[in-house]
């Protein structure tokens, strides 16, 4: 059993497109990431996000975590070719180890 | 470009032969970790180092792996005796740890291991 448990696995749509992607686990977190990971590459750390009900936003890009602080979101509005990627949500445990979930799969047909 | 670099990028190897990967951080980096990516799963975490101590080592680093940072600056990455099973993206990354609170991974490009 995951402890991120991320879904959808894998999301095709048009550009122009939003969409949302989740990130659950049954556990509470003091902080959470989101990367991105294009074809080939390593990832890219988007954001952190650290307390209760926050929402950051990142151009297109809105995240937010859960009030409870065991799950998270990232909406991306009006999706580019550019967006297509891996996006992995990931949480720190012990202060150095990196734990990741399996990530969402996200292709933006133009 | 002053990013996270690792060598080589593919290997192709054969079932039993050894290889070795090689990272290097960004400079003045003092945290270097190691992870491994199966397809269709997120990176887990290999061992991590501090300077040129290794602090930590998952469950998933058998007595075939083996890691060194032994200036504190690059790090290597052997596997002995490759298996089919251990082919996958190697992922290197590092960090400047501050005395409280999160700090950045920045990772590399990866090593893609293919074990025929």
């Amino acid at each position: 059993t995951q402890l991120l448990e991320q879904s959808p696995q894998f999301l095709s749509i048009q550009e122009g497109e939003n969409l949302t992607v989740y990130c659950n686990s049954s556990s509470v977190f003091s902080s959470l990431q989101w990367y991105r990971q294009e074809p080939g590459e390593g990832p890219v750390l988007l954001v952190t996000v650290v307390t209760g009900g926050e929402v950051k936003k990142l151009k297109r890009l809105t995240f937010q975590f859960g009030d409870a602080r065991k799950d998270s979101s990232l909406h991306i509005t009006a999706a580019q070719p550019g967006d297509t990627g891996l996006y992995l949500c990931a949480i720190r445990n012990g202060g150095f180890k990196t734990i990741f979930g399996a990530g969402t799969r996200l292709f933006v047909k133009a | 470009d002053t990013g996270v670099s690792q060598d080589p990028r593919h290997k192709i190897t054969k079932r039993g032969q050894n290889v070795t990967f090689r990272c290097d951080p960004i400079s003045e980096h003092n945290r270097l970790y190691w992870y491994r990516q199966t397809l269709g799963q997120g990176p887990e975490f290999l061992t991590y180092f501090q300077n040129e101590a290794q602090l930590e080592k998952s469950r998933l680093l058998s007595d075939r792996f083996s890691a060194e940072r032994p200036k504190g600056s690059f790090s290597t990455l052997e596997i002995q005796r490759t298996e089919q099973g251990d082919s996958a993206m190697y992922l290197c990354a590092s960090s400047l740890a501050l005395d409280r609170g999160d700090e950045t991974q920045y990772f590399g490009p990866g090593t893609r291991l293919l074990v025929l």
